[in-house]
């Protein structure tokens, strides 16, 4: 099967711009979920997504982060504005639980940000 | 709030030596999954346990799930070059739809 597919793969911007990353699950994966992995750390979950509605978000700075599904398939993760520490690979995977609970998580490639 | 802590954070050893990675969770996991990631990659599904007392392999690698549902361990006899990188679990709590992960121990072979 294809697997989690991200883009872009490696972002640079400026302070204060605004990015936005794309992810693509496999499919028939019910459930999708962002990351932010800041370097040497485990990942941290931005929003978890059950179809295309939101599960859990409580760790997302909403007021320059958002995120989407459309139709339950593809998502974006926006950020606007963008800080310094933004700085980080974003990681988007998906599973096919529907709860989530007892399917392993498919990760894609990531994308690596880096905010100057 | 609810967190696994994973220790250590580093293990430096010498090819062919052990390594074990272990982590606790403050509460009961309705199941815990292990992921690997290496060197410039993204996390990679190793295994998942769920009863208590679950003891899994995978070659040369033990996974097993504590009688209490808390906590667990990865075991890799005879480490490899290949087997480097970051060692991460990740359990799903009883109450609520949340993973949470550990920070990960990063294995590191000797030169």
């Amino acid at each position: 099967e294809a697997g989690v597919a991200q883009s872009p793969r490696y972002k640079i911007i400026e302070k204060r711009q605004s990015v936005a990353f794309w992810c693509n699950p496999i499919s028939g994966h019910a459930t999708l979920y962002w990351y932010q992995q800041i370097l040497g750390q485990g990942p941290k979950l931005l929003i978890q997504f059950q179809n295309n509605g939101v599960v859990d978000d409580s760790q997302l700075p909403k007021d320059r982060f958002s995120a989407e599904r459309l139709k339950g398939v593809d998502s974006t993760l926006k950020i606007q504005p963008a800080k310094l520490e933004d700085s980080a690979v974003y990681l988007c995977a998906s599973s096919l639980d529907g709860q989530g609970r007892n399917s392993p998580l498919h990760f894609g490639n990531g994308t690596r940000l880096t905010v100057t | 709030g609810q967190q696994v802590m994973q220790i250590p954070q580093y293990q430096h050893v010498q090819e062919g030596e052990d390594f074990t990675t272990y982590c606790n969770s403050s509460t009961t996991l309705s199941n815990i999954q292990w992921y690997k990631q290496r060197p410039g990659g993204h996390p990679v599904f190793l295994i998942q346990l769920v009863k208590s007392g679950e003891v899994k392999k995978q070659k040369r690698l033990t996974f097993q799930f504590g009688e209490a549902k808390k906590n667990s361990s990865l075991h890799i006899t005879a480490t490899q070059t290949t087997d480097v990188g970051t060692y991460f679990c990740a359990g799903y709590m009883d109450s609520n739809y949340q993973l949470i992960w550990g920070a990960g121990t990063k294995l590191i072979i000797k030169p």
